[in-house]
């Protein structure tokens, strides 16, 4: 089955600064790559999404970057706030069926 | 327009009890997921309705079973409740094309005492 790696498992930055989670997966069909950010108390919710016919995807300060040939994918968050402070899941799925495979996750700490 | 609902939010339950969670998705989605999410194992996928019918399942024993109804709402049952079950199940429903978005619920914080 799919494995997905992700790190680092926490990341403290200061805000302002940037913010870069890496993940790699082992199954080369996989062809949708979604991001999720959960709060405190919150289930996951979508942040932003790439698939496998894209390199690069942006959304105002959050962009994800997709390597298949390595199977890598990061997510990169700019001009860090506090509000971004949050644990961060990579994930990898193929096929139409839901079935999602979940990196271990990022805690994200900003510091004001 | 109204999100995934998971109900009850927080469950307490002794070992060797059973427990049944329920998950309302998002008007119009068809399709239900089901994940444990625990501080050592992280987010582990249980199993996908789709039309009532279960079309994935992960790697958890035959005491977790689910089932979804006419209406696309689900539940999961959990039987002969052990320590270990303790956890937060998750439930996500999405619409079903390629790939597409799921949405998560609140979860349901399940204890076992």
């Amino acid at each position: 089955g799919e494995n997905v790696e992700q790190h680092p498992s926490t990341l403290s930055v200061q805000e302002g600064d940037s913010a870069v989670i890496k993940c790699t997966y082992s199954d080369s069909a996989s062809n949708y790559f979604p991001w999720y950010k959960q709060e405190l108390g919150k289930g996951p919710q979508l942040i932003i999404d790439i698939r496998s016919n894209v390199g690069e995807k942006k959304d105002q300060r959050i962009a994800v970057t997709l390597n298949k040939t390595a199977k890598h994918f990061s997510l990169h968050i700019t001009e860090t706030q506090p509000e971004d402070s949050a644990v961060y899941f990579c994930a990898a799925a193929r096929g139409g069926y839901q079935k999602v495979t979940f990196g271990t996750g990022t805690k994200l700490q900003v510091i004001p | 327009k109204a999100g995934v609902t998971q109900t009850p939010r927080y469950l307490i339950k002794t070992r060797g009890q059973q427990v049944t969670l329920s998950c309302s998705p998002i008007s119009g989605h068809r399709s239900v997921s089901w994940y444990q999410q625990t501080p050592g194992q992280g987010l582990q996928f249980l199993f996908e309705y789709f039309s009532e019918t279960q079309r994935n399942k992960g790697n958890f024993p035959g005491r977790f079973s689910g089932r979804q109804f006419s209406n696309s709402r689900s539940e999961m049952n959990v039987s002969t409740l052990e320590l270990g079950d303790s956890a937060l199940y998750l439930c996500a429903s999405s619409r079903v094309t390629e790939n597409t978005e799921a949405f998560f619920g609140q979860g349901t914080r399940l204890t076992v005492v």
